[in-house]
């Protein structure tokens, strides 16, 4: 079956900087994305990564690795407006995104 | 980046009545869009895929026929919900299928701001 890990929760202090882990296991593979959710809203579009490495966008960055099925990313310098649900979802080979639960991060000053 | 826009954005209506949620893409055609459901704390549920002039797919455990949706253009889709009742209250978002994302040929999904319904 399709499925995708990753923590429930996770707590870090502002400044600093919180890895959020995602393991995948999907019908084929077509990439796999982050997006960020704010209690009450809609998820956003964070990163995208298809090829194995990391990818860097200013302080946010996500790495992959297709072997491993693994994912995860970095937060840095985390700022109280990071607080909110990072939701990791893998795309199969129907294009289909097949999400995970979502990781609340929770940022302490 | 791609726009889509959700009407309305809150409703609150009695058991029994039917609510109609839209989903339009403001600034690109949508062949392809998804209409989710996320309950508290919990994870978006992929609910249906909206095909444009075609019928809907719903997923497994899915009522079709409570779960009215119509793609009858480009740029919008509608959810109706026909005789809702209080556990249907939910969140729903809807999302659009975009490709070439960046200039990449990545395919990825904008999301919608979401509906919230409060079935009383």
């Amino acid at each position: 079956g399709q499925n995708i890990d990753q923590p429930t929760e996770m707590t870090a202090t502002e400044g600093a900087i919180v890895q959020i882990n995602c393991t995948y296991q999907t019908s084929g593979f077509n990439g796999l994305f982050w997006y960020q959710q704010h209690a009450g809203e809609a998820p956003t579009f964070l990163s995208y990564n298809v090829l194995d490495g990391l990818e860097e966008k200013g302080r946010f960055s996500s790495f992959l690795s297709r072997s491993k099925g693994y994912s995860y990313l970095l937060l840095k310098e985390l700022q109280m407006k990071d607080s909110a649900s990072y939701l990791c979802a893998a795309m199969d080979s129907n294009y289909q995104l097949i999400w995970g639960a979502g990781t609340k991060l929770i940022i302490k000053p | 980046g791609a726009v889509v826009s959700q009407h309305p954005s809150w409703v609150i209506c009695k058991s029994g009545t039917s609510v109609k949620i839209e989903c339009r893409s403001l600034d690109f055609q949508a062949t392809t869009m998804f209409w989710y459901r996320q309950f508290p704390k919990q994870s978006l549920m992929l609910m249906a895929t909206s095909n444009e002039g075609s019928k809907a797919t719903y997923e497994q455990g899915v009522e079709k026929d409570k779960f009215l949706i119509n793609h009858a253009s480009l740029t919008l889709s509608t959810l109706t919900v026909t005789s809702a009742h209080p556990e249907d209250s939910s969140f729903y978002i809807c999302s659009a299928r975009v490709l070439g994302l960046a200039g990449t040929g990545v395919e990825t999904q904008y999301f919608g701001p979401g509906t919230r319904l409060l079935v009383l």
